[in-house]
């Protein structure tokens, strides 16, 4: 069946790193690929997400560009921040009825950034 | 507006007890789902609903777990004769439709003594 696979974690950094968190999947079809972010005490959050091969999704300064040749789609940020200190989770959805799918997402096991000052 | 909100945010019952979880999601959004975090690990889907009805509850573990929406919003996830291995944090989401984004609730931590 499909899955997620993410580098494990904790990652530490200090502030002004560079951050690469490396997503790959295993998915037949075409399904959409998704970070979400939980910062300490809050909920699950959308990041960015992306739709088709190639496209690039970004928010807050952090990118990701989905490789179907690679099957990848790896969480970077040029410059890390304090406050990006947080769980970080890569998913993926299959799009229409593809497979039986109803939309749900398929996460991976979450990838644990500690940023210091 | 209003996000998704869970009640309660923490549960602890003994093994064998039973257990209702609710959730409200945000007004007018039609497709619901729940998932199941156990520590350590990512969200693991558990049942979708759209409106009313399940259409699709292929994560539920067993037949202890059951999920009802009866007026396609609140819903509720039961779990009959809890046992150790249940707990873990279970989330809610919603969206105004299966292709749409998301929406989690905080979560409810379940732990089973």
């Amino acid at each position: 069946g499909d899955s997620v696979t993410q580098m494990e974690g904790p990652v530490t950094l200090s502030e002004e790193a560079f951050l690469t968190i490396n997503c790959t999947y295993t998915a037949t079809g075409y399904p959409s690929l998704f970070w979400y972010v939980q910062y300490p005490g809050e909920g699950l959050q959308l990041l960015l997400k992306a739709t088709k091969a190639d496209d690039k999704g970004s928010n807050k300064g952090f990118e990701a560009t989905y490789r179907k040749e690679t099957t990848s789609f790896h969480l970077e940020k040029g410059s890390v921040q304090v406050s990006d200190s947080a769980v970080y989770f890569c998913a993926l959805r299959q799009e229409g009825n593809y497979g039986g799918s109803q939309g749900n997402l398929i996460f991976g096991k979450g990838t644990k950034l500690s940023v210091k000052p | 507006g209003a996000g998704v909100s869970q009640t309660p945010s923490n549960k602890v019952t003994e093994k064998g007890k039973y257990v209702e979880l609710r959730c409200d999601p945000i007004s007018g959004h039609t497709a619901l789902y729940w998932y199941r975090q156990s520590l350590g690990q990512g969200p693991e889907f558990l049942i979708y609903f759209q409106g009313t009805g399940a259409a699709d509850d292929s994560g539920l573990p067993n037949d202890r777990f059951f999920a009802v929406r009866p007026e396609g919003s609140v819903s509720t996830l039961k779990i009959q004769r809890t046992e150790r291995g249940d707990s873990a944090v279970y989330l809610c989401a919603s969206s105004l439709n299966r292709e749409n984004e998301q929406f989690f609730g905080p979560g409810t931590r379940l732990t089973v003594l």
